[in-house]
């Protein structure tokens, strides 16, 4: 059940917004945010559980639709530091694993 | 929060030999993953490590794959006979308060 994420590439000049789009067929507990760049680890970003919170990390935020079953994640005002690509991770249920989708990959140029 | 850590940084292995993947985590962490992530590709869940037992494994964990916590506190990933397709970056991740802490990760390379 691996969500879907869109779009596949994003390119951005500094100062630029972005959306990115998760989605699931099935029902959601949770959505993580992570941003991993080349040749590192995933670095969390945010948590959104169920009940609609949107949360928010520096210029980055999110939502989360439950009945949609998406989430969408928020860049305002991109800074060259934002490249990379960024994945959701989902889970069905408390306390099971994450399955992360294709990601998105993000270019902010100046 | 304290970092993962994980060894070997890189290990370069033959077909067919057994390859172990060694992870410290934060001991009083409950839940423990492992992941791969093939070359420019998503981060694919391997397994689940709740209260020293597998809770979850996914359709790649198969015969071939293993986890352990032998002592306690490290973390193993065993690969018995590997084949060129294991070929990967090994991330291991621990949940804390909120997301996953990935360690730095194994990049294993099968030849």
């Amino acid at each position: 059940q691996q969500p879907v994420q869109s779009p596949q590439a994003v390119i951005l000049r500094e100062g630029e917004d972005a959306v990115i789009n998760c989605s699931s067929s099935k029902a959601l507990y949770s959505v993580h945010w992570y941003r991993q760049k080349h040749g590192e680890a995933p670095v969390f970003l945010m948590i959104l559980l169920k009940g609609g919170e949107q949360k928010g990390h520096e210029k980055i935020s999110a939502s989360f639709n439950e009945k949609k079953q998406q989430s969408s994640l928020y860049l305002t005002a991109s800074q060259l530091s934002y490249s990379g690509t960024y994945f959701c991770g989902t889970a069905n249920q408390a306390g099971t694993a994450l399955i992360f989708g294709k990601g998105t990959t993000l270019s902010v140029s100046s | 929060e304290p970092e993962v850590t994980q060894t070997p940084s890189h290990q370069v292995t033959q077909m067919g030999q057994e390859v172990i993947l060694r992870c410290v985590p934060i001991s009083n962490h409950l839940y423990f993953y492992w992941y791969r992530q093939i070359l420019g590709q998503k981060v694919e869940f391997l397994v689940s490590f709740y209260n020293n037992e597998i809770s979850e494994k996914s359709e790649i964990f198969d015969d071939q794959f293993s986890v352990e916590r032998p002592d306690g506190s490290n973390f193993t990933l065993k690969i018995r006979s590997t084949k060129l397709e294991d070929s990967a970056m090994y991330f291991c991740a621990r949940q804390g308060a909120g997301g996953y802490t990935f360690g730095s990760g194994t990049r294993l390379t099968v030849v």
